[in-house]
């Protein structure tokens, strides 16, 4: 166990209301990393913080916010949630850019 | 940027064959890792292998870096290795490209 956890693990909201995921870490990596997975995509990077205040974009981050104000928590915001936002979230850390990454058990998040 | 393609995409087995999974990928990579995915959705670590050859109980891993690919070798196939696998590449952005995984699928 890599010591990461993901809340809620599920939920259901409607279109339009906000949305928060957290990924909180007990190792002190100073790398985390969101993700979403849909079918026929694999896992696409959403945003990603290399440390404290630090973050970037990832691949497909139209929609979504960070942010990391202590090392141990990473949130996702999705402002305004839509449907096509509907997938599985996961949540990464490492210690470096370059070393094995640990991923958490996943959010499965459904907008109706 | 970098390119991470999968093959098989599908793979069925029967319980005791064994198998070969291939990763490619479209630039030099400082970090590579096979992961499995199992029916409950979970991602587990199977290799962290830039480069060079390691084995785990039944199952190995060898990347060849300056050929760009990565093999993932399954022998003596069971059911409980059924799931989705999937390489992972960075080639120097600090973040992970994933490839769209091989699913597999052991019949008992």
């Amino acid at each position: 166990d890599a010591g990461i956890t993901q809340s809620p693990r599920h939920k259901v909201t409607e279109t339009g209301t906000p949305v928060t995921l957290r990924c909180h870490q007990t190792e002190n990596h100073r790398y985390m990393y969101w993700y979403r997975q849909d079918p026929g995509h694999g896992l696409r990077l959403i945003h990603y913080s290399y440390g404290v205040k630090d973050t970037d974009k990832g691949e497909v981050s139209d929609g979504y916010s960070v942010s990391r104000s202590k090392t141990e928590d990473f949130l996702l915001t999705l402002e305004s949630a839509t449907s096509s936002q509907t997938s599985v979230y996961f949540c990464a850390i490492s210690i470096q850019g370059y070393t094995e990454a640990f991923f958490g058990q996943g959010t499965r998040l459904t907008v109706v | 940027g970098i390119q991470v393609e999968q093959s098989p995409p599908d793979l069925i087995l029967q319980e005791g064959a064994n198998s070969t999974l291939r990763c490619n990928f479209s630039d030099s990579v400082n970090n590579l890792q096979w992961f499995h995915q199992n029916p409950w959705g979970q991602l587990i670590n199977l290799f962290y292998i830039p480069s060079g050859t390691k084995q785990n109980g039944r199952l190995s891993a060898t990347t060849v870096a300056t050929e760009r690919y990565s093999l993932l070798y399954i022998s003596s196939s069971q059911t409980t290795d059924s799931g989705v696998y999937f390489c992972a590449v960075d080639s120097g952005s600090e973040k992970l490209v994933f490839g769209k995984g091989t699913k597999l699928t052991v019949n008992p």
